[in-house]
């Protein structure tokens, strides 16, 4: 039970790259998104997807890209990375695998620092 | 739009009492699932219990219970006989979870708990 995994975990970049998150779940799930974390902000969806080619903007999409070509992938790129974006980015799926159909499993985190 | 407010930033409670997180939201949804979620120090997020809005019941998982109050929209998690385990940051969310929805989760700011020994 494999479950879903991100990487890296930690990474540390300069104002201005291109970075891309990796998200893979081995559940199957439909559904599949990206929060992240800042202090005193609790988690905020960036982008989600109902399924592969599928995605839509969450509360804060500006500066991000997702795609989902396979159903088990869900990689998010920062085309030019800035300062703002420095947080803790989780990524989770929901499929039929809770007790509700209803609960996001969570992947560990990255941890992204913009200097 | 759905917001949750948590208003307590920390909250200090003795092993093995029991200690109320609150929670309250706002939507206009008329289904909608409402969640907790435990952070600990290490970062990642553990699911702990799940109440729908049309359940009648408080939903009760172990040591935990949400006191689900609909008429004031508050959702508080009731953990029983804490543990120094328990220490942590706690998230409460909500999601609609009408047919179509993507079940996106929109989370408060969240309590950090501290057990003391």
């Amino acid at each position: 039970d494999a479950g879903i995994t991100q990487s890296p975990r930690y990474k540390i970049t300069e104002t201005g790259r291109q970075v891309t998150l990796m998200c893979h779940q081995t559940w199957s799930h439909s559904y599949m998104f990206w929060y992240r974390q800042d202090l005193g902000h609790g988690l905020r969806l960036i982008y989600y997807s109902a399924a592969a080619d599928i995605t839509d903007k969450g509360e804060v999409p500006d500066g991000y890209v997702v795609s989902r070509s396979k159903t088990e992938n869900f990689p998010l790129t920062l085309e030019s990375a800035t300062r703002s974006q420095t947080s803790v980015y989780f990524c989770a799926s929901r499929g039929k695998r809770g007790l509700t159909n209803n609960e996001q499993f969570f992947g560990p985190g990255t941890r992204l620092t913009v200097l | 739009a759905q917001k949750i407010t948590q208003t307590q930033p920390g909250m200090f409670v003795q092993e093995k009492e029991a200690v109320t997180l609150d929670c309250t939201y706002d939507t206009s949804d008329q289904s909608y699932g409402l969640f907790w979620y435990k952070q600990p120090s290490s970062g990642e997020m553990i699911f702990l219990i799940y109440q729908g809005s049309y359940d009648e019941q408080n939903a009760t998982e172990g040591r935990y219970s949400l006191n689900f109050q609909k008429a004031r929209k508050s959702a508080n998690l009731v953990i029983s006989a804490s543990q120094l385990g328990d220490s942590a940051m706690y998230f409460c969310a909500m999601s609609p979870i009408s047919s179509g929805s993507a079940r996106q989760l929109t989370f408060g700011s969240g309590t950090q708990l501290t057990v003391l020994p």
